[in-house]
């Protein structure tokens, strides 16, 4: 039973629009989240991390907003370039812990 | 500043072979994690180090998964006998001090193709 989900496997964007990608977690002890970006044939490299005491975080046209009621976190990228299509994996921690990962977004951004 | 170097790239071999896949971390990473990741199950923890001693290795999934840091800067994970299930792509992290403010760094990894 996964703990971590992005129950999206892929999504397609328009150059410059916005990009939403989502992720659920069951675990209540998880307070610490991040993203990480994958290009075919490279390991994952880190984008963006939110504690559970923030609801957002920002880094230039990368956005992490957090709902803890809801168990939900989403990563918004504006706008999106053709740069950013890859794999995205959100993974998340309870204290002391190591990072449970999810399955993957792979999102295509069209020119 | 090397990376996280990972051999072999790919590897393809037949079910029941011994597979040995390595790992060199990054200079000074303290922790070095190894991960598997499949299309059904995405990207799961098998094992991490901490200075070379095996900390976590609830995440190996049978006795036929083995792994080793002899060193700070070289581990391996061997699986003897191979079988088509173990089909995946095998990636290899560390991190400074495993602190979770401290991302992971990964490695290329290794795809590899049991027939």
């Amino acid at each position: 039973d996964q703990q971590v989900k992005q129950n999206s496997p892929s999504l397609s964007v328009q150059e410059g629009r916005i990009s939403i990608l989502n992720c659920d977690y069951t675990n209540s002890m998880f307070d610490y989240f991040l993203w990480y970006k994958k290009y075919p044939a490279e390991g994952p490299t880190f984008l963006i991390s939110i504690s559970s005491i923030k609801d957002k975080n920002e880094d230039g046209r990368f956005t992490v907003f957090l709902n803890k009621s809801a168990k939900h976190l989403s990563l918004h990228i504006v706008p999106s370039q053709p740069g950013d299509s890859a794999v995205y994996f959100c993974a998340a921690s309870p204290y002391g812990q190591n990072f449970v990962f999810g399955p993957g977004t792979r999102l295509s951004v069209l020119p | 500043d090397a990376g996280v170097i990972q051999s072999p790239r790919h590897e393809v071999t037949e079910m029941g072979q011994e597979v040995t896949l390595r790992c060199k971390p990054i200079s000074g990473h303290d922790y070095l994690f190894w991960y598997r990741q499949t299309m059904m199950r995405g990207l799961e923890l098998l094992i991490y180090f901490n200075n070379n001693v095996p900390i976590d290795d609830s995440g190996m999934p049978e006795d036929r998964f083995s792994a080793k840091m002899p060193n700070a800067s070289f581990s391996t994970l061997k699986i003897q006998p191979s079988e088509p299930r173990d089909s995946a792509v095998y990636f290899c992290a560390s991190s400074p001090t495993g602190g979770r403010n401290q991302p992971q760094h990964f490695g290329d990894g290794t795809r590899l193709s049991i027939l």
